[in-house]
């Protein structure tokens, strides 16, 4: 079974720091392309940001180029979002999403639980 | 960048009533869209990709069609588990999704 499992949110004060991680398991890592994807409560899907299978390539959102970072192990089966700068606005649900390479274009098969991020003083 | 539109906003249908979700891209998106639903508390689930194949385990009574700009989401049969937000995404250019169509029962 396909699992995607978020940690290591929480509540952080503007400008801070945090890094998630998304544990996979159920299927073979490094042979899949992962993305990461943000909701802020009750409200719509934000694509953040994706890595290659292989960690060589990467690509941002304009919303957070210059601030967040993926990066992945796939020796440890594990993505990382690297935050920082944060701001109130980027306080949101933000999910793993395991991408599907399909004629040329990648869509999201599954997704995490999520973890909360909350920016507040 | 690509603005995903849906409609209705929200639609409220009978047990056992066709449930019709409309999606529309600012710009052509080929056959590049996707469906996901959304329960209260819970991560997005595939759907439809490749705007018309369902995933792996989604009920027939779920079907999408449409090329370009304009898609339908259809839950031929709506049951209660099918209570959720509907969100559609174009993956032809980068990712978006539309602001999300929510089902509920009448």
């Amino acid at each position: 079974e396909v699992q995607l499992v978020e940690s290591g949110g929480g509540l952080v004060q503007p400008g801070g720091s945090l890094r998630l991680s998304c544990a996979a398991s159920g299927f073979t890592f490094s042979i899949y392309g992962m993305q990461w994807v943000r909701q802020v409560p009750g409200k719509g899907l934000v694509w953040l940001l994706r890595i290659s299978r292989d960690g060589s390539d990467t690509t941002y959102a304009d919303s957070v180029k210059g601030r967040f970072t993926i990066s992945r192990d796939n020796t440890k089966n594990t993505v990382y979002l690297q935050m920082n700068g944060l701001r109130a606005e980027d306080t949101a649900v933000y999910y793993c999403v395991r991408a599907i390479y399909s004629n040329g274009y990648f869509y999201f098969d599954y997704w995490g639980q999520g973890a909360l991020v909350t920016v507040s003083s | 960048e690509i603005v995903m539109t849906q409609s209705p906003d929200s639609l409220s249908v009978s047990p056992g009533d066709r449930a019709t979700l409309s999606c529309r891209a600012s710009q052509s998106v080929s056959s590049n869209l996707a469906w996901y639903q959304q329960k209260p508390g819970q991560a997005p689930r595939l759907l439809i990709y490749g705007a018309s194949t369902r995933a792996t385990g989604i009920p027939a009574r779920f079907s999408g069609s449409g090329s370009g700009t304009e898609f339908t989401l259809t839950i031929s049969s709506l049951q209660s588990e099918d209570v959720a937000v509907y969100y559609c995404q174009q993956y032809n250019n980068w990712h978006t999704f539309g602001q999300g169509s929510k089902v509920e029962i009448k």
